[in-house]
C-alpha cells in the first residue's frame, strides 16, 4: 500500500549535534510539507516543497533545513541553530483530491 | 493572514452524548476547511472536508460538519460518541501561496470520553 514513511520514530540528540529526520513516500505525490507540533499550539509548518529542487519556508523555518533531490524524499534536517528542537515533527504530502497526507511522526528529544 | 482558530482547549463527553467541536476560521476567499484526528503518538487522518456546495459535509466515523460563511465557522458534529473517539481534533483552511497550498491548523482540541 501507498503512504508515507517517517523515520526514525523515536530520536535522542545532544545539544549542539545536527539531526535529519527522513521523509519517504511511495505515493507520487509531486508536494509534501513538514510541520512540527508542541502540545497546545497545533501544527506549524516549517517547509514545503513542490516539487523536485524546490522549496519554500514555512512560518517557523529558522534552525531547519531541507532538500528535495527525489520526488519520493523529502528530508529535514535539524540544526544545532534551532534553539527548542524537541517536538513531534509531522511529514504530509498533498493528495490530488486537496487534502493533505501524514505520515506517523518522529519524535525527537534533546537532552 | 489566514488563521484558525479552535477555542476549546478540552471537551468532555460522555459516550453516547452529542458533540459538537468549534472551529473558526479567517479567509478572504471561499475557503478550502478540514478536520483531522489524531490518536496520541500518531499522524493525522482526515475526517471530512469543504471546498463548495453543499455546506453540510459528512466525514468517516459518522462525523459532520457545517461551513456557515456568515460567522466564518466549520463546526464539527457528531450525534452519539463512542470511547474510541477519544483524540485530538484539529480544524485546518489551505490558503494558495508560491504556487501551491499551505495549510494553517489550529491549536486543537482534546476530547475525553466518559464511559
Amino acid at each position: 500500500d501507498g503512504g508515507i514513511t517517517q523515520s526514525p520514530k523515536y530520536l535522542f540528540r545532544k545539544e549542539g549535534q545536527n539531526v535529519t529526520l527522513s521523509c519517504e513516500q511511495n505515493l507520487n505525490h509531486d508536494a509534501m510539507y513538514w510541520y512540527r507540533q508542541d502540545p497546545g499550539q497545533g501544527l506549524r509548518l516549517i517547509y514545503y516543497s513542490q516539487i523536485v529542487n524546490d522549496f519554500q519556508k514555512g512560518d517557523i523555518a529558522e534552525g531547519y533545513s531541507v532538500s528535495r533531490e527525489k520526488k519520493e524524499s523529502f528530508p529535514l534536517t535539524v540544526t544545532s541553530a534551532q534553539k527548542n528542537p524537541t517536538a513531534f515533527y509531522l511529514c504530509a504530502s498533498l493528495r490530488e483530491t486537496g487534502e493533505l497526507f501524514f505520515g506517523e511522526g518522529s519524535r525527537l528529544t534533546v537532552l | 493572514a489566514q488563521s484558525v482558530t479552535q477555542p476549546d482547549i478540552h471537551i468532555t463527553v460522555s459516550e453516547g452524548a452529542s458533540l459538537e467541536l468549534r472551529c473558526n476560521y479567517s479567509y478572504g476567499a471561499t475557503p478550502y476547511l478540514f478536520w483531522y484526528v489524531q490518536s496520541p503518538g500518531q499522524g493525522l487522518q482526515l475526517l471530512l472536508k469543504y471546498f463548495s456546495g453543499d455546506t453540510l459535509v459528512q466525514g468517516i466515523k459518522g462525523f459532520e460538519a457545517e461551513f456557515k460563511r456568515s460567522q466564518s465557522s466549520f463546526n464539527l458534529r457528531k450525534p452519539s460518541v463512542h470511547w474510541s473517539d477519544a483524540a485530538e481534533y484539529f480544524c485546518a483552511v489551505a490558503e494558495w501561496a508560491s504556487g501551491t497550498y499551505k495549510y494553517i491548523f489550529g491549536t486543537g482540541t482534546r476530547l475525553k470520553v466518559l464511559a
